[in-house]
């Protein structure tokens, strides 16, 4: 496989359960991604694992929970959602740079919808 | 504030008929700008990279160039295939501005090429 491959590719949840997104890159990169994105708004950046430690939270709910094991997996253990948080969640690789900047690199998504 | 905007929200060209995509930004020192493509229930794939103000790339029917305050994406003779939402995004300087040189993405301009 090649690129960044993301699952599942559909998931439906009740508000009380408990699933895990999964993603893996297979380009190589040291840095990883998630996003959510929502109809009508930009895509909105949760986490960064740079070199598999986290050095980005943007203020996102404790009901998601991040795990970066290798700098090729990335998890996004779900919990206790709200409706709200029905949307795409995107990963995205990317090597992180000592000279230009390279491109994050997309998987296809999960599309989570909220009972 | 780190910014980027878009416009218009939504295209719609007949085959051959070129237009541009607009995108605006706000960054206090800008390391790269990103276009990306965007198919539905696909993620984002990316296209461009421009560094500085006068770069110009090309791929295709599509040119993407770059000045201080905004990026066009130049679509020549578009076919129905052209058809997706196309995103941009810039990276700041590291240290420069709130985003900490994460990726900030505009809403995108959805493009519909009718044969």
């Amino acid at each position: 496989e090649t690129g960044v491959t993301q699952t599942p590719r559909h998931l439906v949840m009740g508000m009380t359960n408990k699933k895990s997104l999964k993603c893996e890159q297979h380009l190589g990169h040291n840095a990883m991604y998630w996003y959510k994105q929502s109809a009508k708004k930009p895509l909105e950046l949760m986490f960064v694992y740079n070199f598999k430690e986290q050095t980005e939270n943007n203020s996102v709910p404790s009901r998601f929970s991040p795990e970066c094991p290798n700098s090729s997996h990335l998890f996004l253990h779900l919990h206790t959602l709200q409706p709200e948080d029905s949307a795409l969640y995107l990963c995205a690789s990317s090597q992180v740079p000592r000279g230009r900047n390279q491109p994050q690199h997309f998987g296809d998504g999960t599309r989570l919808s909220i009972l | 504030e780190d910014q980027v905007t878009q416009s218009p929200e939504a295209l719609r060209l007949q085959e051959g008929e070129s237009s541009s995509l607009n995108c605006s930004y706000t960054v206090s020192g800008l390391r790269g700008l990103f276009w990306y493509r965007q198919d539905p229930g696909k993620g984002p794939e990316f296209l461009f990279t421009l560094y500085s103000a006068g770069e110009e790339k090309e791929k295709e029917r599509l040119k993407a160039t770059l000045t201080k305050k905004e990026s066009f994406l130049h679509i020549t003779a578009p076919k129905p295939e052209d058809s997706a939402t196309y995103l941009c995004a810039v990276q700041a300087l590291l240290n420069y501005g709130g985003s900490q040189g994460n990726l900030i993405f505009g809403k995108g301009t959805k493009l519909s090429v009718k044969p």
